[in-house]
This record gives structure tokens, sequence and C-alpha cells, in this order.
């Protein structure tokens, strides 16, 4: 079965620039979110996306932004990198045009390691 | 507001045992329950969900988990652990009205052959 592809898997920056991560989620899933999981921590939720609309907003810093464009796949655009935003980042998709009861799994991607020196 | 407490760091059985990983959790209302897994350098695996209904869920790989309402606990199990199974687990709650899953802080399952 297709699952969430992610780009690209590792990314190495310096400080203060910018850093672009790519999500495409499952075949007729609607509804994108991101999670930052730093070192020995639990994913945190940034934000999410449900037909190219912002669903939701969690601990994304103002630096950062995203977007979910009309092939439903999502991009976060991270600018002026600093070191603490070395981390993995998740990408989740599920379906949620069939109704409420379909808001229940969010199928992970592989995530997209990122080191900022 | 949503809390997911997971109060083992690091749950250590022997092959063959039967295993369980603790979460208790704290929502306002109706929870959603999860359980994923994370191998290492892997992205996050779902393994089972508590949505409504029979209180013992059944989902990946022979695990297991039961909700118990009273004492707000989704205890993950297994009958019979695999050396395999070794990975860091991670307990989640999602309100119903709110898209964001909160994780617990994860348990690290080791499984000693």
């Amino acid at each position: 079965a297709a699952g969430v592809i992610q780009s690209p898997r590792h990314l190495i920056k310096e400080k203060r620039e910018t850093a672009t991560l790519k999500c495409y989620p499952i075949p007729r899933h609607d509804t994108v979110y991101w999670y930052q999981q730093g070192p020995g921590q639990d994913p945190q939720f940034l934000i999410s996306f449900y037909e190219k609309m912002q669903s939701d907003k969690g601990s994304i810093p103002d630096r950062f932004s995203a977007q979910q464009f009309s092939d439903y796949h999502s991009e976060l655009n991270m600018s002026s990198l600093e070191l603490g935003d070395s981390a993995l980042y998740f990408c989740a998709s599920s379906w949620r045009t069939s109704g409420p009861a379909s808001r229940e799994t969010q199928y992970f991607g592989p995530g997209t390691r990122l080191l900022v020196l | 507001a949503q809390s997911v407490a997971q109060p083992e760091d690091q749950v250590n059985v022997a092959e063959g045992n039967p295993l369980t990983v603790k979460c208790t959790y704290s929502v306002s209302g109706n929870p959603y329950l999860f359980w994923y897994v994370q191998y290492p350098n892997r992205g996050l695996q779902f393994l089972l969900k508590y949505i409504t209904g029979d209180n013992l869920v059944k989902g990946s790989y022979g695990f297991e988990a039961e909700f118990n309402k009273s004492q707000t606990s989704f205890h993950l199990k297994k009958p019979s652990a695999l050396v395999s199974d070794s990975a860091l687990y991670f307990c989640a709650v999602r309100d119903q009205e709110d898209d964001k899953i909160i994780f617990g802080k994860g348990t690290r399952l080791h499984i000693l052959p």
C-alpha cells in the first residue's frame, strides 16, 4: 500500500539559512499534519491542513510557514534556521471527507531529518 | 488540556513472555486513543486505536490494548514478546474536536533473547 512520502529524507543547513520540506500524502487523503520530534523527545504538533486550508495550529514558530497545494501535497518552509531547529520532521495524512469518524488515524511518513550547523 | 502519561521510560521483557506498556490519559471529552511504534531511524507506525465500542482493541503484529475509562488507561499488551518488538512505543490521545495528536514521552521496549 502507498504510504506518506517525504523529501528530502536528510537535510543539512547552516544557521540563518532556509529549508523547504515536502510531503506527499497517501492517495485520496485530504488532510496533512506536520510534527517536529527533537532528539529524545516525543513528536510535537506544528500545523495541519484540510482541503488546502489551515485546519489547526500548534507550536509552530513564526519563522515557519506551510501550505497545502491543489494536489494535496504540502510544504513546510523554514526560514532563519536556528540550531534548535535540528530535529526529525514528520508529515502525516488522513482522510476526513467521509465524516467525523474518519478523523481517526493519522499515518506518518518516514520523516525528514534536519541538521542545522 | 489533553495529556498522556507513560510512566515507564524503559521496559525489559524476556522473549516469549507477555509484555505490557502502560499509558494513562487525560482529556476533556471522549478520547481517541492510539498506539504508535518507532523503530530506529524510522517513522511512526500505527499499531492500533480505540474510538468507541469494545474496550479490548486488537492491532498489528499481535498487539492489543485495553481501554479502561474508570482508570483512564490504555495499556498496550502482547501475549508473547518477540525480539523484533524491541522499539520505542508512543501512546497518543486526540480530542474529537482537535486535529493534533498529543503523544506521551515514549517507552523503550527491550525484548531480551
